[in-house]
């Protein structure tokens, strides 16, 4: 089991630019979460799924943000139109019952 | 959704100290984890406890779920130990989705 991974590590863009992360979950996890992390905070919930159902959404997803996961197994974020306020840290977290398991995050900077 | 207070915000402690954080929680959970983050951003699972008691070498943790409350004590601490250290849970109806508290952050000295 190699764990939870996502790509790429480090993201460094211009305002208005559209960028896009991938994560690919544990194999056989079923669930898959996205949180963001802003400097000093905790994680805070973006979206999940189950399979390749989008269940829920938080409201810090605005219209700008969208998540895929085809198939049920990787799943991608993108984020159209950078601001700088989309400045943070990107995580990725997958689970088959309880337990959540994270990805190494993707720092994204937005010049 | 449930609110999480972690505390205390902040500890220092030398080297071969004990210590305990504590989590409270706004409402019943199903799922409550605690985490260490490494200087890289990483989350590294410490334990999964919706209720009980665990331990992990120099690590263990309680959950007493009536009382909505976790703590996480930390024995014999080491300078690797230091941190950022983060309680999360998950109501019923949640999806499983987590709710973070605002972290406590360790200094170990040596």
């Amino acid at each position: 089991d190699t764990g939870v991974s996502q790509d790429p590590r480090h993201k460094i863009t211009k305002r208005g630019q559209n960028v896009t992360f991938r994560c690919d979950p544990i194999s056989e996890h079923n669930r898959l979460y996205w949180y963001r992390q802003t400097l000093g905070q905790g994680p805070e919930f973006l979206t999940y799924f189950q399979n390749e159902a989008q269940l829920e959404k938080s409201r810090l997803l605005s219209d700008r943000f969208s998540a895929e996961r085809p198939k049920g197994s990787f799943s991608t974020l993108e984020i159209q139109r950078t601001e700088q306020g989309d400045s943070a840290m990107y995580l990725c977290a997958s689970s088959f019952l309880g337990e959540q398991y994270f990805g190494p995050g993707t720092r994204l900077t937005v010049t | 959704g449930i609110q999480v207070e972690q505390s205390p915000p902040d500890l220092i402690l030398q080297e071969g100290a004990n210590s305990t954080l504590r989590c409270n929680f706004s409402d019943s959970v199903n799922n409550l984890q605690w985490f260490h983050q490494n200087p890289w951003g990483q989350l590294i699972n410490l334990f999964y406890i919706p209720s009980g008691t665990k331990q992990n070498g120099r690590l263990s943790a309680t959950t007493v779920a009536t009382e909505r409350y976790s703590l996480l004590y930390i024995s014999s601490s080491q300078t690797t130990d230091s941190g950022v250290y983060f309680c999360a849970g998950a109501g019923g109806t949640s999806y499983g989705k987590l709710t973070f508290g605002q972290g406590t952050i360790l200094t170990v000295h040596p």
